[in-house]
This record gives C-alpha cells, sequence and structure tokens, in this order.
C-alpha cells in the first residue's frame, strides 16, 4: 500500500461549492504539506503542519484552509471553489530535521477542475 | 529568502547523448534536493545532497552540489527514452524548514 494517499484522485466541481481534499499517511512522519501545481510555476506551498496543534500558512494560502485532524490525517479545503484554483494538488510528508535527511514524500495528487 | 533558479525549462536531446541541467540558488541552503516526475505523476525523489561537495549517482543520473557556488547539477550520461520526466531541484529554506522548489525542468529525449 502507499505510504502517502489522497482522495478523492480526480475532482471536477462548480463555482462557489465547498471541497474537501483529503490526505492520510502511514509513515509515521510529523510533518505534512499542501502544494499546489501548475503548468511552468513548479510547486507552491499553500499550508504546513509540524505537528497536530501546528499549522502554519504557505506562500499562497488565500482561498484555503485546512485541518490536521490526526498525526497521519491532514485535509485542504477549498470554502469557495474558484476556476484559477484548478490545478493538481499535492500532499507530501516529511520526518523532522535532525532525524533524517528531511526528504518530502509526496502522494500521487489529486486533478481539481472547477468549472 | 531562498530562491531556486533551473535552466534550462524545457530540454530535447537525442538518445546516447550527455547533458547537465543547472539548478542556482539565491542564499545560502546546506541542503539541495532532486525530483523526477513523470507527466500526470507524483514526484519521486532522486537525491539528497547534504554537503558541499557531495556527489551522488545513480544510474545515468549524477548530481553535485557547490554550496559555495550556491549550485547544483544534475548531469544525465548516455540518455535513453526512460529518462524523459520533468525534473525539480528544491532548496531547504533553514529558518522555516520548507523546501523552495525551481520551477522544474521537462526533459524529453528523443530516439
Amino acid at each position: 500500500d502507499a505510504d502517502v494517499t489522497q482522495t478523492p484522485r480526480n475532482r471536477i466541481t462548480k463555482t462557489g461549492k465547498r471541497i474537501m481534499l483529503e490526505c492520510s499517511q502511514t509513515k509515521g512522519h510529523d510533518r505534512m504539506y499542501w502544494y499546489r501545481q501548475d503548468p511552468g510555476l513548479g510547486l507552491r506551498l499553500i499550508y504546513y503542519s509540524f505537528d497536530v496543534k501546528d499549522i502554519n500558512k504557505g506562500e499562497i494560502s488565500d482561498g484555503y484552509s485546512v485541518s490536521r485532524q490526526a498525526q497521519a490525517k491532514f485535509s485542504l479545503s477549498l470554502e469557495s471553489a474558484i476556476p484559477n484554483q484548478t490545478a493538481l494538488y499535492f500532499c507530501a510528508t516529511s520526518d523532522s530535521p535532525g532525524q533524517g535527511a528531511y526528504e518530502q514524500y509526496f502522494g500521487p495528487g489529486t486533478r481539481l477542475t472547477v468549472t | 529568502e531562498l530562491k531556486v533558479e533551473q535552466n534550462p525549462l524545457f530540454l530535447s536531446m537525442q538518445e546516447g547523448k550527455n547533458y547537465t541541467i543547472y539548478c542556482n540558488y539565491s542564499t545560502t541552503s546546506d541542503r539541495l534536493y532532486w525530483y523526477r516526475q513523470d507527466p500526470g505523476k507524483s514526484l519521486e525523489s532522486l537525491f539528497v545532497l547534504l554537503s558541499n561537495g557531495a556527489v551522488k549517482q545513480e544510474g545515468r543520473l549524477m548530481a553535485s552540489l557547490d554550496t559555495k557556488a550556491r549550485l547544483s547539477t544534475l548531469h544525465i550520461t548516455a540518455a535513453v527514452h526512460d529518462l524523459s520526466a520533468t525534473y525539480f531541484c528544491a532548496g531547504w529554506e533553514a529558518s522555516n524548514y520548507q523546501l523552495i522548489w525551481g520551477a522544474g525542468t521537462k526533459l524529453i529525449i528523443k530516439p
């Protein structure tokens, strides 16, 4: 089984709808991240969490919110989806500095289309 | 604030040729990461370079890090079609424990 899973894998929704993307991990990592990928723009960080009680905004948090329900679960919500939120969304996890190389491990991605 | 710049952003090459992707970064970063992404797929970690002068090799790919020049390179030797992918480098922003990503290099290797 995959270490980092994301649901749904694909989603088409309408402008104004609320949508939640979910991420689960079995790697035992404390740190989790949500990224957005747009063609030619690389990865941009939306939110990150260093543990269940520590959640931080990333570069592009406007229009998004997150919830860290447990060490293994980190959800991303779009409160009122808009077309320019159409993108590929990735969840990632990492160990903590000092515990290892601080690599990030990525889920399979969720392709979101807002019409 | 760390900024990471890759070049080229697009590279089309013939099988059997050698080439290098460059990753420059703006401020001190004592570690550098390389990832591969196939179209529509997730990102896969290739190399983690943790110190100045670090060199790592896996098959036809070799990555190196020069922290004084603020430069990492990903060298492809005798390219094969299966290496076609987008390659990302990322530097480590120590102040907030984040990875800062380059825009990616889309590599197409033609038979």
